[in-house]
């Protein structure tokens, strides 16, 4: 079936960009939506964007300013870069399948990955 | 700041039913599918409802998922001690700032 898995820095300073990547195996990126979502410690979760796997993006408008989606069919890859971060940036950041023709759900999302942005 | 309400916490003793509410309005439940996902402690969360009421495959149907108007029901019958975790519900958003969005989160304890 198909898996997710994060990675990227755990480690972010204050005012530069957290970047992270996610690979799906077991499957291919292509004809779904991939959404990255997070959830600030102790807190709910918080829809961050979604990507198609053609390209097409669109963003949670309290981030747009501030979020950049990619992917790269070729490595089965997604990718996310937030820019200009503070300590409210400071989450687990999962990411998440959608569906192919909409987004009704997230299944199945990756284990997680926790960036702290601190100096 | 999430856009749909769930109470903060539900409980019930094993073997018993609890039911967790989700409200929201007609540019997110009202006109869009709801799911359902259930966080154990230190883990992702995990669908276990979707399109309102469907169960993928691989999940109980101790778990049930209604819509009616602007809200959503989860439900847990024959509760278990491995039911105790964080729920949230989940929609799109159809209003001009479109997009996804969650519910708060209700913590199921299990007495």
């Amino acid at each position: 079936q198909v898996q997710l898995q994060e990675s990227g820095p755990g480690l972010v300073k204050p005012s530069e960009t957290l970047s992270l990547t996610c690979t799906v195996s077991g499957g291919s990126i292509s004809d779904h939506y991939w959404s990255w979502i997070r959830q600030p410690p102790g807190k709910g979760l918080e829809w961050i964007g979604y990507i198609y796997s053609s390209g097409s993006t669109n963003y949670n408008p309290s981030l747009k300013s501030r979020v950049t989606m990619s992917v790269d069919t070729s490595k089965d890859q997604f990718s996310l870069k937030l820019y200009s971060v503070t300590a409210a940036d400071t989450a687990v950041y999962y990411c998440a399948r959608g569906g192919q023709v909409v987004i009704t759900s997230f299944d199945p999302w990756g284990q997680g990955t926790l960036v702290t942005v601190s100096s | 700041q999430s856009v749909l309400t769930q109470p903060p916490s539900v409980s019930a003793a094993p073997g018993q039913k609890v039911t967790i509410s989700c409200s929201g309005s007609s540019s997110n439940i009202g006109n869009n599918y709801v799911s359902w996902y259930q966080q154990l402690p230190g883990t992702a969360p995990k669908l276990l409802i979707y399109e309102n009421y469907k169960r993928p495959s691989g999940i109980p149907d101790r778990f049930s998922g209604s819509k009616s108007g602007t809200s959503a029901t989860l439900g847990i019958t024959g509760l278990q001690t491995g039911d105790e975790a964080d729920y949230y519900c989940g929609t799109w958003d159809s209003s001009l700032s479109s997009g996804g969005v969650f519910g708060t989160g209700t913590k199921v304890t299990v007495l």
